[in-house]
């Protein structure tokens, strides 16, 4: 099974600061099936990033994804107030599915 | 528009089982793949498993292989995931969701709104 690590497990920033997620995979698996979620407490999680870069219908352009291999990073390029959440990648490999195990992004 | 919603919460006895529904509207289910992703209380997002609704085929996470059901009821519009032998760790809140794309295994586009599932003596 492929392990996603996400660092760091929490990031303190204020608003209108820059955010760099990161989302490291065991082994090297398709941008292609690399995908970021947010999720607000009480929600489902909501796609933000499919294949790797691609945002999905709605999701703010100041939201990018990026990386290859095993080496992943979601940037939010300047905070709002309603991007407070936690942030999770999720890869697919193989019929199976994993997550990371989230960054929370927290007001400083 | 699509919309996925789950039955309501459960409260189960250790030991038993628990079967939840997810109706999907706005779409044709036999045409996407249906997953089931679970979250325990302040813990990350787990998948389950997820069934091809079109021609039933399932396919399950190595870790509760033998223990999750996933069907569906294409009549009905309606997917279902069934978990045997609960126990307390199982209590989570438990979502379905459907691939962005048909076909295309590129991420979880559409969500139910969860349901809570309490497994208690």
């Amino acid at each position: 099974e492929i392990v996603l690590t996400q660092s760091p497990g929490t990031l303190s920033l204020s608003p209108g600061e820059r955010a760099t997620l990161s989302c490291r995979a065991s082994q090297t698996i398709s941008s292609s099936y690399l995908a970021w979620y947010q999720q607000k407490v009480g929600q489902a999680p909501r796609l933000l990033i499919y294949g790797a870069s691609s945002r999905a219908t709605g999701t703010p352009d100041r939201f990018s994804g990026s990386g290859s291999g095993t080496d992943f990073t979601l940037t939010i390029s300047r905070l709002e107030p309603e991007d407070f959440a936690v942030y999770y990648c999720q890869q697919y490999g193989s019929s199976q599915w994993t997550f990371g195990q989230g960054t929370k992004v927290e007001i400083k | 528009q699509v919309q996925l919603v789950q039955s309501g919460a459960e409260v189960k006895k250790p030991g038993a089982s628990v079967k939840v529904s997810c109706k999907a509207s706005g779409y044709t289910l036999t045409g996407y793949a249906m997953h089931w992703v679970r979250q325990a209380p302040g813990q990350r997002l787990e998948w389950m498993g997820w069934i091809n609704a079109g021609n039933g085929n399932t396919y399950y996470s190595e870790k509760f292989q033998g223990r999750v059901t996933i069907t569906r009821d294409t009549s009905a519009s309606t997917a279902y995931m069934e978990l045997s032998s609960l126990r307390s760790e199982d209590t989570a809140v438990y979502y379905c969701a459907r691939n962005l794309i048909a076909a295309r295994p590129i991420g979880f586009g559409y969500w139910g709104q969860g349901t809570l599932v309490t497994v208690s003596s």
